[in-house]
């Protein structure tokens, strides 16, 4: 069984300049979650889909981040204008049951 | 709001010895799920262990095992015989019942020593 699937793995911008990250769930898995992780932190959750409606993004910094999930399958988070305290890794996931299965993520670095 | 504690920012562990990682939590709920995930260097998210709140028999898996102490709301994970691939972050997440995101513990990073 294929995993979660991120792109890209790394990215380096300038702070105000636009970013966009993208996931592939496991096949089958109707609820997407989007985490940001700061450096010696835990994730925190940016925002979930369930197919292709948000069921949360009460944490998700809307004046910048954005995210959708066209067909309810691949999903796209972007940032625009990007903040030097955006730098951290952000991690895609998809449930099955209670288990949630992690995509190896992108690092993010805001110069 | 549910929130999780981990109160050992970090630990380290002769090898082939016992390490416990400690856990604490906070819910009104009585119906969630616990879960240990293991984060090594290359970042993917791996699931340790999990524990449904309503069993009262200690989840075990291989190597690993937690000591799920429902009143007390802690859930430390015990990994006997170390080894050198243990070495990674550790988090200690919560889960309600339902459709629900997991909330994280800012994490343990444990050092396997040779």
């Amino acid at each position: 069984e294929a995993g979660v699937a991120q792109s890209p793995r790394y990215k380096i911008i300038e702070k105000r300049q636009s970013v966009a990250f993208w996931c592939n769930p496991i096949s089958g898995h109707a609820t997407l979650y989007w985490y940001q992780q700061i450096l010696g932190q835990g994730p925190k959750l940016l925002i979930q889909f369930q197919n292709n409606g948000v069921v949360d993004d009460s944490q998700l910094p809307k004046d910048r981040f954005s995210a959708e999930r066209l067909k309810g399958v691949d999903s796209t988070l972007k940032i625009q204008p990007a903040k030097l305290e955006d730098s951290a890794v952000y991690l895609c996931a998809s449930r099955s049951t209670e288990k949630l299965f992690f995509g190896s993520g992108t690092q993010l670095s805001v110069l | 709001a549910q929130t999780v504690t981990q109160s050992q920012p970090e630990m380290s562990v002769q090898e082939a010895e016992t390490v416990t990682l400690s856990c604490t939590y906070d819910t009104s709920e009585n119906n969630y799920y616990l879960f240990w995930y293991k984060q090594p260097p290359s970042r993917q998210m791996i699931l340790v262990i999990r524990q449904e709140a309503y069993k009262q028999q200690n989840a075990t898996e291989n190597r690993f095992s937690v000591n799920f102490q429902k009143a007390a709301k802690s859930f430390s994970l015990k990994i006997s015989d170390s080894q050198l691939g243990d070495t990674a972050m550790y988090f200690c997440a919560f889960m309600m019942w339902g459709n629900t995101p997991l909330v994280f513990g800012k994490g343990t990073r444990l050092s396997v020593i040779a």
